[in-house]
């Protein structure tokens, strides 16, 4: 089966610019994540989505950051506007049970 | 709030070697605790998921024990391989209202030489 897709797989910006990502989770899978992984840490967790429902956003920056599922399928985050501490590797995963399953994640840099 | 925290930060071995990576967290009511790894520039792979009922668990040549009480996982590898090399990441899932919400440690960054 077809696993987590993410687009793009890098991006470049300048601070106080947006940028939005898009993720595509293995069909079926009701769950999605939304994760930042800064640079020499591991993931943190910013939403948590069911079908396309908010399960937990309470690590999520809503002043800047936001993100949706419509239709209980793909997802976009984004990031209005970035600062400098943004740059980090997102990573989206979405799960059945158990486990998580991890797509390739976009590498942010914010200069 | 829990916090896990994985040691060594870095291990660098010859080929061949078995090895252990460890984890610690601080709240020892998890639901379960997971295994992952890492290869740079891509996303991460799941290894062995432990439930909190569990002691062990085993795949191929890594083994992943959970002492719940103390407050400790270890993954161990047999006879490492340069294909090994990678970063470990070990999260934990402390379940009911958190359930999914992975806590990660920071990763051990493996290196296997030949």
């Amino acid at each position: 089966e077809a696993g987590v897709a993410q687009s793009p797989r890098y991006k470049i910006i300048e601070k106080r610019q947006s940028v939005a990502f898009w993720c595509n989770p293995i069909s079926g899978h009701a769950t999605l994540y939304w994760y930042q992984q800064i640079l020499g840490q591991g993931p943190k967790l910013l939403i948590q989505f069911q079908n396309n429902g908010v399960v937990d956003d309470s690590q999520l920056p809503k002043d800047r950051f936001s993100a949706e599922r419509l239709k209980g399928v793909d997802s976009t985050l984004k990031i209005q506007p970035a600062k400098l501490e943004d740059s980090a590797v997102y990573l989206c995963a979405s799960g059945y049970y158990n486990e998580q399953f991890f797509g390739p994640g976009t590498r942010l840099t914010v200069l | 709030k829990q916090e896990v925290t994985q040691i060594p930060a870095a291990l660098s071995v010859p080929e061949g070697e078995n090895l252990v990576l460890n984890c610690s967290f601080t709240d020892s009511a998890i639901y379960n605790l997971q295994w992952f790894r890492q290869d740079p520039g891509k996303g991460l792979t799941s290894l062995l998921l432990i439930q909190s009922s569990q002691r062990e668990q085993t795949s191929g040549r890594l083994n992943a024990s959970l002492d719940k009480s103390s407050g400790r996982s270890t993954l161990y590898i047999a006879a490492s391989q340069p294909g090994d090399s990678a970063t470990y990441l070990c999260a934990v899932d402390a379940g009911g209202t958190s359930y999914g919400k992975l806590t990660f440690g920071q990763g051990t960054i493996l290196t296997v030489h030949p």
